[in-house]
């Protein structure tokens, strides 16, 4: 099987723009899970989507948003990017909601970095 | 407020000895317990669970203890090897209104051959 797939790896933007990342779980994953990793916050739940609909939601500013497909592919939108919204953005796929008994594999991140 | 502690400096052990690495939780109550491994770069790979009512997993080489009235979690490399250098990061699972999955800011171990 195919791991989690994210796209894409690297991203450079500046201050005021927006940015749209992508994340394809495993095949029959049904959930998919964001998280922002910092050297100084490290890993920080965004939030979770679970057949379309989100399930769950870490405390980031509205700024910060997201959607799931049909397909189970998500997408995560942040507008407006500050200097603090450096980070390696990391999804999770696993099959049950918010990988409760079950393992959540990792994608291997975006690393966005904002001038 | 809520916490979890991860030994902050890094842990530095000789091949072959085990290395024991600590995770320590206030104000939680975790349905469940994971550690994950990380290397640089790369993101975190599940290697074991442990639920609220278990006391120890193991899984090869990997030991992992939970005990829920410490609020601690313990996880042992036996035999470690200089592979096993990498970040390693605890995480609860808790409910709020549906799962999700709080992480540890993570321990490095460097294991020197």
């Amino acid at each position: 099987k195919a791991g989690v797939t994210q796209t894409p790896r690297y991203l450079i933007k500046t201050r005021g723009q927006q940015v749209t990342l992508s994340c394809s779980p495993i095949s029959g994953h049904r959930s998919v899970s964001w998280y922002q990793q910092t050297p100084g916050q490290g890993l920080q739940f965004l939030f979770e989507y679970f057949s379309e609909t989100q399930r769950n939601k870490g405390n980031f500013p509205g700024r910060f948003s997201g959607r799931q497909f049909s397909n189970s592919r998500s997408e995560m939108n942040v507008s407006t990017l500050e200097l603090g919204d450096s980070a390696l953005y990391l999804c999770a796929s696993s099959l049950m909601s918010g990988g409760a008994t079950d393992t959540q594999y990792f994608g291997p991140g975006t690393r966005l970095t904002v001038l | 407020s809520q916490k979890i502690e991860q030994n902050s400096e890094a842990l530095n052990i000789q091949e072959g000895k085990t290395a024991t690495l600590t995770c320590n939780y206030t104000n939680y109550s975790p349905a469940y317990l994971q550690w994950y491994r990380q290397d640089p770069g790369r993101g975190p790979v599940f290697l074991l669970l442990i639920r609220e009512n278990e006391k120890e997993k193991r899984k090869e080489r990997l030991k992992v203890t939970f005990d829920t009235t410490l609020k601690q979690s313990l996880f042992h490399i036996t035999a470690s090897q200089p592979a096993d250098s990498a970040t390693y990061l605890c995480a609860l699972g808790v409910y709020t209104g549906g799962f999700k999955t709080i992480f540890g800011a993570g321990t490095r171990l460097f294991v020197k051959a």
